[in-house]
């Protein structure tokens, strides 16, 4: 167990649609990253926050968005959802800002009919 | 598109075999990262390797990352089943701006 708690573990929904992913990093982790997995993409880094503060953002379309909270936990939202955004989407936290280890989460399975 | 190379693709070894699994930049790298995914779970942390030419082992897997800090490569030596899985090698580019990136892969399967 990594400490890192993603929920929910699956989600299926339809296109148009608007979902919210939850993480919480593991305590005393202030950096929460946001990936998203698929076979023909791999592993695609988001977007990172530091302590409520967007750091870094990688390959996050327009539609989607994030936000780490005061209490450190971060929200991914993905709205006008495409059947194109079925992913596995990962957490992961680690304690600093730079090149710390990365503590990933169980993911959220992301499936759009 | 994927800035770090990882080779092979896949790879099925018999049990007890030594293998190695290489990830290659065409930037110099802050440091890399070797994690080991379970298909369709979470990705378990192995080693992060930040010195050039640092090499750094755990249990029967050896990870080191060259002196020019573009090449890593990751070895085990006598296989066991619960080394089966997929490898993914992650790094910070140096112009990066803080933006991991990440090889595509390598599935490794270990037959008894």
């Amino acid at each position: 167990d990594s400490g890192v708690t993603q929920t929910p573990k699956h989600l299926i929904t339809a296109t148009g649609q608007r979902v919210t992913l939850r993480c919480s990093p593991r305590s005393g982790d202030l950096s929460v990253y946001w990936y998203q997995q698929s076979l023909d993409q791999g592993l695609q880094f988001l977007i990172h926050y530091y302590n409520g503060e967007e750091r870094a953002k990688g390959n996050i379309l327009e539609r989607f968005s994030a936000q780490q909270f005061p209490d450190l936990h971060s929200e991914l939202n993905l709205s006008s959802l495409e059947l194109g955004d079925s992913a596995l989407y990962f957490c992961a936290s680690s304690g600093g800002q730079g090149m710390d280890i990365q503590y990933f989460g169980a993911g959220t399975r992301l499936s759009v009919l | 598109s994927q800035e770090l190379e990882q080779s092979p693709q896949s790879l099925i070894v018999q049990e007890g075999k030594n293998l190695t699994i290489n990830c290659t930049s065409s930037k110099t790298l802050y440091g890399l990262y070797w994690y080991k995914q379970k298909y369709g779970e979470g990705l378990i942390f192995l080693m992060m390797l930040q010195k050039g030419g640092e090499e750094k082992s755990h249990e029967k897997i050896t990870a080191k990352l060259d002196e020019k800090k573009q090449q890593s490569s990751l070895h085990i030596t006598a296989s066991q089943p619960s080394h089966a899985g997929i490898y993914l090698c992650g790094a910070w580019p140096m112009d990066s701006n803080y933006q991991l990136i990440w090889g595509a892969g390598t599935k490794l399967i270990i037959k008894p």
